[in-house]
C-alpha cells in the first residue's frame, strides 16, 4: 500500500509568522498532489493542487513539490488565527487511487 | 454552483441495524467518492465511481458495506449490519474526472450504540 505521511502535530506558530507543513509520499510515479484544510467538525476543503516540480503560489499559500525527494509542502505566510485547522495532504497515485495523509494540526497563537 | 449534497447529517443506530447515506454530486462531475473518516485520522477511500461504474472498491468491507450509483449521478452507501467500529463520519466527494481536485459534502456523522 502506497503511503502519504504527515507529522500529526500540533504545530504551533505565532500570528503573522510563516507556517510550514510537510508531506512525504512513497509512490515515485504519482503526478498529482492536493492540500486540503479541515476545520474541526467540518469537511475538507481544497486549498491548492500541484502537478509539477517547483512552487505554486495562491495568495498567502505556496505549495512546493519536489519529485526527486518525494515531498510536497505547504507554506502559509502571515498566519492568521483563522488558519488554525488540520491540513491534509493527498496524492493521486500511479494506480489511480486517491490517498490521504492523516493530517497535521496547525495552531496559530495570537 | 451548488456543492455536494449529503443526507442525513447525523445518524444514531444500534449495532446490527442497517443504515443508508445519500449523496448528490456537483452537476457534471463524473467521479464520485465515498470516504470514511475516523476521529483524528485522514479520510479513507471506501469506493470510487466513474460515471456509474466502480473504479476502486478495494477498501470497502463488502460483507457489510454496499454502494451504488445507478444513473451515474447520485449515490447511496449502505451498511448492514452495523458494527461499533463503523462509528465515523462518512464523506462524499466528487470531481470532474479522476485525478482532478475533489469537492466534499458536509458528511454524515454516524454513531453506533
Amino acid at each position: 500500500q502506497k503511503e502519504v505521511e504527515q507529522n500529526s502535530g500540533p504545530l504551533s506558530v505565532p500570528e503573522g509568522a510563516i507556517a510550514s507543513l510537510n508531506c512525504t509520499y512513497s509512490d515515485r510515479v504519482s503526478q498529482s498532489f492536493f492540500w486540503y484544510r479541515q476545520y474541526s467538525g467540518k469537511s475538507p476543503e481544497l486549498i491548492m493542487s500541484i502537478y509539477s516540480n517547483g512552487d505554486k503560489e495562491d495568495g498567502r499559500f505556496t505549495a512546493q513539490l519536489n519529485k526527486a525527494s518525494q515531498y510536497v509542502s505547504l507554506l502559509i505566510r502571515d498566519s492568521q488565527p483563522s488558519d488554525s485547522a488540520t491540513y491534509l495532504c493527498a496524492e493521486y497515485s500511479s494506480a489511480s487511487k486517491i490517498i490521504f495523509g492523516s493530517g497535521t494540526r496547525l495552531s496559530i497563537r495570537p | 454552483e451548488a456543492g455536494v449534497a449529503q443526507s442525513p447529517r447525523y445518524k444514531i443506530i444500534e449495532k446490527r441495524q442497517s443504515v443508508a447515506f445519500w449523496c448528490n454530486p456537483i452537476s457534471g462531475h463524473a467521479t464520485l467518492y465515498w470516504y470514511q473518516q475516523i476521529l483524528g485520522q485522514g479520510p479513507k477511500l471506501l469506493i470510487q465511481f466513474q460515471n456509474n461504474g466502480v473504479v476502486d472498491d478495494s477498501q470497502l468491507p463488502k460483507d457489510r458495506f454496499s454502494a451504488e450509483r445507478l444513473k451515474g449521478v447520485d449515490s447511496t452507501l449502505k451498511i448492514q449490519p452495523a458494527k461499533l467500529e463503523d462509528s465515523a463520519v462518512y464523506l462524499c466527494a466528487s470531481s470532474q474526472t479522476r485525478g482532478k481536485p475533489q469537492h466534499f459534502g458536509d458528511g454524515t456523522r454516524l454513531s453506533i450504540l
